[in-house]
């Protein structure tokens, strides 16, 4: 079985402040890890994915994310936000085809 | 390159009327995944299509869903009859292969309300 934790249902931060998400997941075999990002009255858009090798993954929009084994995580962080960063942030996790996503972090952010 | 296309992308009916997704994967990806979104549930696995077949379809609800995909680049997502409870935003994804390495790739989703 695989699921996800995101902390936070709702993240808000100042333009060019740092963008810190929270991803803790589970699973009992070693872990394929995505972000996606969602924005309004649109589909899922990949940000980034772990699968094997370095761990700390680059993303678009300047965005990456660190895995760690030990704690279980796979936060994602960006430098500075910028406007067109709001919107809906899932992380998901998946061993096979069947992909198990968090319940989702909204990011606002404020002039 | 064209990505995951769906239709429509809003529809608006009375209970009881068979609604009727479509969805046109990637080219040249053979796996098909039909999702559900709520606010309630979040986003839910509906069925899982790999090179045209059902492999996975214990998300869909009841026996008023059904899925099918006659070819490679076209599947459809049938809810008979439709009741106010199936109101959500309706996705459909494809990837290259189905090992859990390769992400999936989002349409913009179909938005539906049962009235």
């Amino acid at each position: 079985a695989q699921s996800v934790t995101q902390l936070g249902s709702h993240v808000s931060v100042s333009e060019g402040a740092l963008v810190l998400l929270r991803c803790n997941y589970s699973s009992s075999v070693p872990p394929y890890l995505f972000w996606y990002v969602q924005y309004p009255n649109q589909g899922l858009q990949l940000l980034l994915k772990y699968t094997t090798g370095a761990t700390l993954v680059k993303g678009i929009n300047g965005f990456e994310a660190e895995f760690k084994k030990s704690e279980t995580s796979f936060h994602l962080t960006k430098p500075s936000a910028h406007m067109s960063d709001a919107a809906e942030y899932f992380c998901a996790v998946s061993n096979d085809y069947k992909l198990s996503f968090g319940a989702g972090t909204t990011v606002t952010v404020r002039a | 390159d064209a990505g995951v296309i769906q239709s429509p992308r809003h529809e608006v009916t009375e209970m009881g009327q068979e609604v009727t997704l479509r969805c046109k994967p990637i080219s040249g990806h053979n796996s098909l995944f039909w999702y559900r979104q709520t606010m309630m549930r979040g986003l839910e696995l509906l069925i899982y299509f790999n090179n045209n077949v059902p492999i996975d379809d214990s998300g869909m609800p009841e026996d008023r869903f059904s899925a099918k995909m006659p070819n490679a680049s076209f599947s459809t997502l049938k809810i008979q009859p439709s009741e106010p409870r199936d109101s959500a935003v309706y996705f459909c994804a494809s990837s290259n292969g189905g090992a859990g390495n390769q992400p999936q790739h989002f349409g913009d989703g179909t938005r539906l309300s049962i009235l």
